[in-house]
């Protein structure tokens, strides 16, 4: 029963430096979303998806896009990795918007050089 | 008021004793409420939801007071495996598009 899987756990990029990060739910959840964790922030949401080939921006969405192409998968690019965007992202998955607990997947941990 | 808030911590406690939690929202209409736990460097873990007549789960106990805004975790007992960050969450409204979740409170249990 694997839930919500990540991939990759760890990555280092240089600055400008492009590159996907998948999130993999097989819960048949249909929303499914990707924050970013930071230090003194908590989790910030960047963007999230409704259903399958839907997406729409959260609260921190610049300098990230999504595609949810088929309903168990959620990738999360970055097209010019910035120094800002050294994080722990964590992509989530719920049955309802707002309504059911989400669950998360464990993490990547992104560095930008 | 910041849409989620809770006190930082950390809460420093013996093993056995008793430590609550609490959190205030902003948004009267919320309509869901959550704790989550988060250990050190891993992803965020559902703990229990929070009812309207309140609800216990073994050691713990979650309360939700609507006319005051404000949810409350208690920790009987406490466990040396019970150190965490304990995160608030709360919808944002009827037709919110996610849960909003505080930055948490850390607790540490020692022996």
């Amino acid at each position: 029963n694997a839930g919500v899987t990540q991939t990759p756990k760890f990555r280092v990029l240089k600055t400008g430096q492009s590159m996907t990060l998948l999130c993999a739910q097989d819960m048949n959840h249909e929303y499914m979303y990707w924050y970013r964790q930071d230090p003194g922030m908590g989790l910030r949401l960047i963007h999230y998806s409704v259903g399958e080939g839907t997406t729409a921006k959260g609260e921190v969405p610049d300098g990230y896009n999504v595609s949810r192409l088929k309903k168990q998968n959620f990738l999360l690019g970055l097209e010019s990795a910035a120094p800002s965007q050294t994080s722990v992202y964590f992509c989530a998955s719920s049955y309802s918007r707002g309504y059911q607990p989400q669950h998360f997947g464990d993490g990547t941990r992104l560095s930008i050089l | 008021r910041k849409e989620v808030e809770q006190d930082p911590g950390p809460f420093n406690v013996p093993e056995g004793a008793t430590v609550a939690f609490n959190c205030t929202y902003s948004n009267s209409a919320s309509q869901s409420f959550f704790w989550y736990r988060q250990d050190c460097r891993k992803e965020p873990k559902l703990l229990m939801s929070v009812y309207s007549s309140g609800n216990e789960d073994g050691r713990f106990t979650a309360q939700l007071n609507r006319a005051s805004q404000y949810i409350s975790l208690l920790i009987r007992d406490s466990k040396l495996s019970d150190s965490a960050t304990y995160l608030c969450v709360v919808n944002k409204n009827q037709a919110g598009t996610a849960l909003i979740f505080g930055k948490g409170t850390t607790l540490s249990v020692s022996s």
